[in-house]
Formats: C-alpha cells, structure tokens, sequence
C-alpha cells in the first residue's frame, strides 16, 4: 500500500539552526500537509499545501518556517532559525483530493538543544 | 475553548471486551470525522472517515457520529492485544484540504 515517507526519523540541531524536514507524499495525492506534535500534547496543524501554494496557515505556522515542493514528489518543511519549543514530532500528511482523507507518515523526531 | 476533547485514559481492557472511545467537539461547522490509530513511534493510521451523523461499520471497527449532540464515537468488538495503542479522534469542517483538528487521543491497552 503507498505510504508517506519521512527523513530523517531523528534530527537533533542546535538552537538558531536552520532545520530541514523532508516528505515525499504518496504519489498521485495533490494536497499536502505538516502537523507537529509536542511530546504529551495534540496533534496541532501547521500548513496545508496545493497547486504550488500554501491554502491554509495555523498560528503557530510564523515567519520562521517554510514549505516548499522542490520537484514532482518531495515536499519539505524549513524552520530557519529553531527554537528549543520547536522540538516535537513532525508528521507529513497528504491526499489525493479535498474528497479524501489525509494519509500521515511516521514523523520526524526533532530535538532542539 | 478547545475545539476537540477527548478522555486520554489509560484505557485498560481484557481480550475480547467491546471498548468505547468517545470524542466531544464545540464546532458546529465540523463536518468529516476521523479515527485514527497511533502505534508508539509511529504516524496516525487512518482507521474510519465519516461524513454526517449515523454509523460506518468496518470490521470489528464501528464509527458513530451524532452531531446534534456534538459527539462521536468508535466501538471495537472483540479486541485484540494488537489493538493496543493510542486512538485519536480528528474532524475537519470541509473536505477541500483544510486542517484536521485532533483530540488528544486515548491510550488504550488490551490484556490477552
């Protein structure tokens, strides 16, 4: 069955790195998403993704981060300068049409220190 | 005002029990519902998606939505040891991408 892949499964980084997470979506899905979730807390939105433009934006989705979709099957999440309440679970979700529901990987585990 | 709330237990349960999970929600512009299923380290797997009130059964895996009540529900017949994991409700109030809003989730545990 397709799935949604995600690298690295753990990443740790300093504080005021740069940090990219990177998706590769299951392959005929054009919607495309990052939630993160903060250890013993929900699942919160961030972004949505389509036609090569963001559709939606949560609060929490500042001037600090960045979604892009560098060619046909990636679909990355760049914070620019990371904070130490940035470390979370971030999980890439995506599906096929606004009829479907969204298909989530296994997550990136980023650790701030 | 939380969107979504949902019990995070621990929910704890012998082989074969029929287990209820319950979320309660404050938008009335909810319309899609989810279940979704999250093994340790891993990703939420979609176990049932609905759209308006009534039952979807799948299985042992049976989803309940009454939206007048703002309540949904997803009953388990027969449970199995390897239905141990956390449970995680999430609704949408469209169906053209929007985000998903997500209950806590509940931890539940099937003893064989």
């Amino acid at each position: 069955e397709p799935e949604v892949t995600q690298t690295p499964s753990h990443q740790v980084t300093q504080m005021g790195q740069e940090v990219i997470l990177r998706c590769v979506p299951i392959s005929n899905h054009l919607y495309f998403y990052w939630y993160r979730q903060i250890l013993g807390q929900k699942v919160e939105f961030l972004v949505s993704f389509y036609n090569n433009e963001i559709s939606e934006k949560s609060e929490i989705f500042d001037d600090q981060f960045s979604v892009e979709r560098p060619d046909g099957s990636n679909f990355t999440l760049k914070i620019r300068s990371t904070k130490l309440e940035d470390s979370a679970m971030y999980f890439c979700a995506s599906s096929h049409d606004g009829n479907q529901p969204q298909h989530f990987g296994d997550g990136t585990r980023l650790s701030i220190l | 005002q939380k969107e979504v709330e949902q019990d995070p237990g621990p929910l704890s349960v012998p082989e074969g029990a029929i287990v209820s999970l319950n979320c309660t929600y404050s938008n009335s512009a909810f319309q899609y519902f989810m279940w979704y299923r999250q093994y340790s380290r891993k990703g939420p797997e979609l176990l049932m998606y609905t759209y308006s009130s009534g039952n979807k059964e799948d299985g042992r895996f049976t989803a309940q939505v009454d939206k007048s009540s703002k309540y949904i529900s997803l009953f388990i017949r027969d449970s199995q040891p390897s239905d141990s994991a956390t449970y995680l409700c999430a609704m949408s109030p469209s169906n053209t991408g929007n985000q998903f809003y997500f209950g806590t989730g509940t931890s539940l545990t099937v003893i064989p």
